[in-house]
């Protein structure tokens, strides 16, 4: 089956420190990649995604994600966090040949000021 | 941007009652849609995937005859939840799958979660 892991469960920075939370996959076939947002009281919004081609992927609010395929990886980075950012963060992965979307954990963001 | 739309948001609810949570694609068509549950300080655990015009595919677990989704057209698929109990208080979240024409990629959009309380 597949599975999503995301091995940080907790992270506590400092505002301008630089963010990188892990996300691994278990499906060997076609994948399209995802990392979620959650801020508090909120609902989940899309950060990123990643379909095909260039496996450095940009999305909103300076978050950069990047699939490694040789390693079923799609970690999530941002060179400097901000208060703000604070919130929980989902990797999911859709795996096209069977219709299902999974998500991994989540990692609770905890950013000081 | 697609948008996903939940209702209720919140429901308060006795034990033995029925709540049906509705999930609505409101500008695309949603060939497949996702409920999710989640509890508290704890990931989204994927219920049942719906597809439009035929049965669910529920996970593990989850009882078919007390969560029965219904996914009644391109653009809504709904959520009962059957003879509630206070075990079944928690945050229900529904995503829909934007199908392209001709191609495989895919995005999902998720509703604003619904809030059920059963006492």
């Amino acid at each position: 089956a597949q599975s999503v892991s995301q091995h940080n469960h907790h992270v506590i920075l400092s505002e301008a420190a630089s963010l990188e939370l892990g996300c691994n996959y278990s499906y060997g076939g076609t994948v399209n990649l995802f990392w979620y947002v959650q801020y508090p009281g909120q609902h989940l919004q899309l950060l990123l995604k990643y379909f095909s081609g260039d496996p450095l992927v940009k999305g909103i609010k300076g978050f950069e994600a990047e699939f490694i395929k040789s390693k079923f990886s799609f970690n999530l980075r941002k060179p400097s966090v901000q208060w703000s950012d604070t919130a929980e963060y989902f990797c999911a992965v859709y795996n096209n040949a069977g219709n299902m979307l999974t998500f991994g954990g989540g990692t609770r963001l905890m950013v000081k000021p | 941007g697609a948008v996903v739309s939940q209702h209720p948001s919140r429901v308060i609810c006795k034990s033995g009652t029925s709540v049906k949570i509705e999930c609505r694609s409101l500008d695309f068509q949603a060939t497949t849609m996702f409920w999710y549950r989640q509890f508290p300080k704890q990931s989204l655990m994927l219920m049942a995937t719906s597809n439009e015009g035929s049965k669910a595919t529920y996970e593990q677990g989850v009882e078919k005859d007390k969560f029965l989704i219904n996914h009644a057209s391109l653009t809504l698929s709904t959520l009962t939840v059957t003879s509630a109990h206070p075990e079944d208080s928690s945050f229900y979240i529904c995503s829909a799958r934007v199908k392209r024409v001709n191609s495989m990629n895919t995005e999902a959009f998720f509703g604003q979660g619904t809030r059920l309380t059963v006492v």
